[in-house]
């Protein structure tokens, strides 16, 4: 009964594919995320997304783009990827815009 | 521009003793505060959330304070114990809606020795 889960765990790729990386979460929230941990293990917010409204952190490429189905789902793709883009990808989800997050175990990017 | 300071990066005491972290941040406009704990290869778990107005929270041996008007939040760990051994991230949520995404420190890595 995990309560924000992510698939894949690991993820292994070549330069220039499309990959995507599902987020679910079972908490009821309304608000979703994903953060960016880079190799130095800093945290940095690339997408918040409640059914009203999407905020894009102005750092991220356009070859990463946020996919909703519902309220429960938060997909990230990227295009084209790239050897920078490997790193630990985290969901988040949260009630409101203000509240309490709770994260995924996050997913790891490899790019060979 | 909101940043995050967290002192020490890395902190090891032996098991029993009570300890602090710190977390400092430069812009006083903060709706929340947050703390975390991220184990290796692990995702983050929520430990503590404090509300601008509050000053303090606790759970458990963990005690968390806010003074807004100096930007600064501690962590209060008593009588640590080895799987307190983590690394613990401060986040602080600026004012602001929709636009006041969690701002990260960039962590103190404790290891309590046995």
């Amino acid at each position: 009964d995990t309560a924000v889960s992510q698939t894949p765990k690991y993820l292994v790729t070549q330069m220039g594919n499309d990959k995507s990386i599902k987020c679910e979460q079972n908490l009821g929230h309304d608000t979703m995320y994903w953060y960016k941990q880079d190799s130095k293990k800093f945290l940095k917010i690339m997408f918040s997304y409640n059914n009203k409204e999407l905020i894009i952190n102005e750092t991220v490429p356009n070859r990463f783009s946020p996919k909703s189905p519902d309220k429960a789902h938060l997909n990230l793709h990227i295009n084209s990827l790239e050897l920078g883009d490997s790193a630990v990808y985290f969901c988040a989800s949260s009630q409101g815009w203000n509240g309490e997050l709770f994260f995924g175990e996050g997913s790891r990017l490899t790019v060979l | 521009k909101q940043e995050v300071t967290q002192i020490p990066a890395a902190l090891s005491v032996p098991e029993g003793e009570n300890l602090v972290l710190n977390c400092s941040f430069t812009d006083s406009a903060i709706y929340n505060l947050q703390w975390f704990r991220q184990d290796p290869g692990k995702g983050l778990t929520s430990l503590l959330l404090i509300q601008s107005s509050q000053r303090e929270q606790t759970s458990g041996r963990l005690n968390a304070s806010l003074d807004k008007s100096s930007g600064r939040s501690t962590l209060y760990i008593a009588a640590s114990q080895p799987g307190d051994s983590a690394t613990y991230l401060c986040a602080v949520r600026p004012n602001g809606g929709s636009q006041g995404n969690l701002i990260f420190g960039k962590g103190t890595k404790l290891s309590v020795k046995p």
